[in-house]
């Protein structure tokens, strides 16, 4: 168990819907990252935020976007859902490491996996 | 745009054997590079390599970087049933801890 909780763990939906997959880091982590891992891209890089804010963004479509909070869990919200939008969706976090110093090393949740039909 | 790149694609041996994962990198600002073994849902993490830690060992498994060859291989050894998966490898470049993933090797170990 990496310590990192993903809910929920599986979605069906249609599209045209909205989702909101919730991620809550390891205790003590500041950083949360969001992967889509579908078969034909590989784990894929969407979104990164530290400690509330949005550090760097990656291969993220419009149509998505995420938020951390206070509590430092975090959301990735999945609008107009269009059927190749299913894949994995991993939730990572980092940083429980001396002050001021971020590890690259990640712990990945188990993963929401994300069915648009 | 930086680029992973795994090697073989996928392998199947038999218990007892030894592989070897091959991993090469395209990046800019390189920082680490990081394994990880992904069996049903989350990957989970094997080694972090950089410039001050080229070579990791933990039982059966071991890593290398080599920076001169932007490439880094992981080695199993006495390989188990237990050790079928599929291996990513990772790179963290720039000011950021964003990775980029490889494609992945699946491994798949016969008895």
């Amino acid at each position: 168990d990496s310590g990192v909780t993903q809910t929920p763990k599986h979605l069906i939906t249609a599209t045209g819907q909205r989702v909101t997959l919730r991620c809550s880091p390891r205790s003590g982590d500041l950083s949360v990252y969001w992967y889509q891992q579908s078969l034909d891209q590989g784990l894929q890089f969407l979104i990164h935020y530290y400690n509330g804010e949005e550090r760097a963004k990656g291969n993220i479509l419009e149509r998505f976007s995420a938020q951390q909070f206070p509590d430092l869990h975090s959301e990735l919200n999945l609008s107009s859902l269009e059927l190749g939008d299913s894949a994995l969706y991993f939730c990572a976090s980092s940083g429980r490491t001396e002050v001021g110093r971020e590890e690259a090393e990640a712990f990945f949740g188990q993963g929401t996996r994300l069915t648009v039909v | 745009e930086d680029k992973v790149v795994q090697s073989p694609l996928s392998l199947v041996v038999h218990e007892g054997d030894t592989v070897t994962l091959n991993c090469s990198y395209e990046v800019t600002n390189f920082r680490s590079l990081l394994w990880y073994k992904q069996e049903k849902k989350a990957p989970t993490f094997l080694f972090m390599l950089t410039s001050s830690g080229i070579e990791k060992k933990s039982g059966r498994l071991s890593s290398i970087l080599d920076k001169k060859e932007l490439s880094s291989i992981l080695n199993i050894t006495a390989t188990q049933t237990g050790d079928s998966a599929i291996y990513l490898c990772a790179v963290a470049a720039n000011a950021g801890n964003m990775l980029t993933f490889g494609g992945g090797t699946r491994l798949m170990v016969k008895p």
